[in-house]
């Protein structure tokens, strides 16, 4: 089994860059997708990014997506941040024996 | 439009039962995989089970594997998930959520959720 570890919290001002990484702990980070979900308090999850930097149809441009095999990490990163942004941010991928592994979450706070 | 909407929460003691529906809409229910995901009270995600587009293969958590149960009736649009023997630790708000495909673990498209409550 894998797990995905997140930092718990970030926090940065509004119209600036943030970066959310989620760090695979075993198997390659690129032999499986890589989603990003966006969950607003008490609101069910949205998907921002799927299968490693593709954006669903109405999610903005400032959201990206990439991974780094190097680090065997995936980022999520957030530009020109707005206060709706403020949310908690789950990394999740998967294998052949480890159905949808989920990252612990990140709580973004937008100050 | 695709749409999911969750019903049949509520509180149930412990070792007790419930089912849970998940009404699809705004695309061809059967051609899709879908699965259950599960979030306790002030906790993260947590994936449960998985369904094929014809029911025939299913896939549990090791958590929840021999008590609950995925099924489908593509006739009727739904989604069900039978969850018996519940604990306290089943306590969470359950989404379903509609796959890609059998084998692309991950979703575009999630419900609203609906709360299950196990306690005495």
């Amino acid at each position: 089994n894998f797990m995905l570890t997140q930092p718990h919290s970030v926090s940065e001002s509004p119209g600036k860059t943030v970066t959310i990484s989620c760090t695979r702990s075993s198997g390659s980070i690129a032999s499986n997708y890589v989603q990003w979900y966006q969950q607003r308090p008490g609101s069910a999850p949205t998907t921002v990014i799927y299968e490693d930097n593709q954006r669903p149809s109405g999610v903005p441009d400032r959201f990206s997506g990439s991974i780094d095999s190097s680090s065997n990490s995936a980022s999520l990163t957030i530009s020109g941040l707005k206060t709706e942004d403020e949310a908690d941010y789950y990394c999740q991928s998967y294998d052949s024996s480890n159905p949808w592994v989920f990252g612990g979450g990140t709580k973004l706070t937008v100050l | 439009e695709v749409q999911l909407v969750e019903s049949g929460g509520g509180l149930v003691q412990p070792g007790g039962s419930l089912r849970l529906s998940c009404a699809a809409s705004g695309f061809t229910f059967s051609s899709y995989a879908m699965s259950w995901v599960r979030q306790a009270p002030g906790k993260g995600l947590e994936w449960v089970s998985a369904i094929s587009g014809s029911g025939g293969s299913t896939y549990y958590a090791d958590s929840v594997k021999g008590r609950f149960t995925i099924s489908r009736d593509n006739s009727k649009n739904t989604l069900y998930l039978q969850m018996n023997s519940l604990r306290a630790e089943d306590t969470a708000v359950y989404y379903c959520a509609k796959q890609p495909t059998w084998i692309q673990l991950w979703s575009l498209y999630w419900g609203q959720g609906t709360l299950v409550t196990v306690s005495s």
